[in-house]
């Protein structure tokens, strides 16, 4: 069973249209998030949700929309694409305890903007 | 701010040699937790290993190991006799405790190429 599962796993799209990532997680965890990797392969956060509520916003532009319609799931609206976008995004989960605990993390979504 | 620096952008060794990847990380946080992610070719993030800043012991798990060293604020990774499948890129990550606000502040990887 895959426990964190992203859909698609490549989007190839032209510049101005607008695309949404699914991620679900069958872990039971608690906390969710997105990563972005660039091309030269640095991750970086882009926003967390606990329980449906937004904890995490990196500074991302407006035109990324996370929702989290319950807790096993965070989907991701991206607006208008530009060419910056084209990246590998990331989905993870883990459950918000005592201790820090690894985050688990989904395939990636390929995304090219044309 | 928490920053991790891994200053190794790429190593390549010949099969059966053992390897070190470097790790140094900044916090001014006390308790803090440390991660490495394998992520080979096929893309995926693999979590190795979590080490929370109170346990400064070094764990090994098969041909692979972990040397955690607060006094220089390093978490170096070691991998013994290495083999092809261990072709990759690394990735050490750092976690400040933050009560539900927790996040990974990745390196910036290290690709690791085992040369048959």
């Amino acid at each position: 069973d895959t426990a964190v599962s992203q859909t698609p796993k490549y989007l190839v799209t032209q510049m101005g249209n607008d695309k949404s990532i699914k991620c679900e997680q069958n872990l039971g965890h608690d906390t969710m998030y997105w990563y972005k990797q660039d091309s030269k392969k640095f991750l970086k956060i882009m926003f967390s949700y606990n329980n449906k509520e937004l904890i995490i916003n990196e500074t991302v532009p407006n035109r990324f929309s996370p929702k989290s319609p319950d807790k096993a799931h965070l989907n991701l609206h991206i607006n208008s694409l530009e060419l910056g976008d084209s990246a590998v995004y990331f989905c993870a989960s883990s459950q918000v305890q005592g201790a820090v605990q690894p985050q688990h993390f989904g395939d990636g979504t390929r995304l090219s903007i044309l | 701010a928490q920053k991790v620096t891994q200053a190794q952008t790429e190593i390549s060794v010949v099969e059966k040699e053992d390897v070190t990847l470097d790790c140094v990380y900044e916090t001014r946080d006390t308790t803090y937790y440390l991660f490495w992610y394998k992520q080979p070719p096929s893309g995926e993030l693999v979590f190795l290993i979590r080490r929370n800043s109170f346990d400064e012991q070094n764990e090994i798990s098969g041909r692979y190991s972990w040397n955690f060293q607060k006094s220089t604020s390093s978490f170096n990774f070691t991998i013994t006799a290495s083999q092809v499948v261990d072709s990759a890129v690394y990735f050490c990550a750092l976690s400040e405790r933050n009560f539900g606000n927790e996040k990974l502040t990745f390196g910036t990887g290290t690709r690791l190429t085992i040369i048959p």
